[in-house]
């Protein structure tokens, strides 16, 4: 399944199955893209990056695909556990004259069925 | 590691107090930055700070004022504080050199009664 990670809409997904979790980000500029994942009670954690130069990084078990000509960022999570509920939020960063500006996207909810 | 440590989970106040929100991070990060996080409006930047005694607004810096007296700790304060600002506050830290993730405390849940 899919979701846009504007709202907090809820992914529902099999346990074993893979996520997708969708951000549309708003600045052509940006150079660089976060993956945050947020459980209940917590601060962000981070899960992945990518820079602006690349269109796909791995790490383990999550993959983050940037697709710059939609300004469209997902994050990819291989055998869905039951460890990955959380709020999955994407982020990135403007850089400016003096000073980067970061934006962050709302979240996803992941939940997971057994 | 690095470590963001938020001095309180839960603080309940009552309107019109001066409230303290403190935050101490332990790898030497110059920039050090206060959110709010709402739901569904994601995290806002309300004030950073990239060196000790300098500070920045971000995007919704009314009603708010921070210190940084040293490094390690960045203090956000409430000068008469109000419904409106019960949120989740979250600090986070970020070296200066090169493009890298922020890391984050685990966040205060304010109440403001």
């Amino acid at each position: 399944g899919e979701s846009v990670g504007l709202h907090l809409p809820t992914l529902s997904v099999q346990e074993g199955d893979n996520s997708i979790i969708n951000c549309a980000y708003s600045n052509s500029a940006s150079d660089y893209f976060i993956w945050y994942k947020q459980e209940s009670g917590k601060g962000p954690q981070f899960i992945i990056d990518i820079r602006s130069n690349m269109d796909k990084r791995q790490g383990q078990r999550v993959t983050v695909l940037l697709n710059k000509t939609v300004k469209h960022l997902s994050l990819q999570i291989a055998a869905t556990q039951p460890g990955d509920s959380a709020v999955y939020f994407c982020a990135e960063n403007i850089p400016g004259s003096s000073a980067s500006k970061i934006i962050f996207g709302s979240g996803t909810r992941l939940s997971i069925r057994p | 590691d690095v470590k963001v440590t938020q001095s309180s989970r839960y603080l309940v106040k009552r309107t019109g107090e001066k409230v303290f929100l403190e935050c101490v991070q332990d790898m030497d990060h110059e920039n050090m930055f206060w959110y709010r996080q709402d739901p569904g409006l994601g995290l806002r930047l309300i004030y950073f700070s990239y060196d000790v005694k300098m500070k920045e607004k971000g995007d919704i810096p009314e009603g708010y004022s921070v210190s940084r007296e040293k490094k390690e700790r960045f203090s956000l304060i409430l000068e008469s504080a109000s419904t409106n600002q019960t949120s989740m506050y979250l600090c986070a830290s970020l070296p200066v050199q090169g493009i890298r993730p922020q890391h984050f405390g685990d966040g205060t849940r304010l109440s403001i009664l």
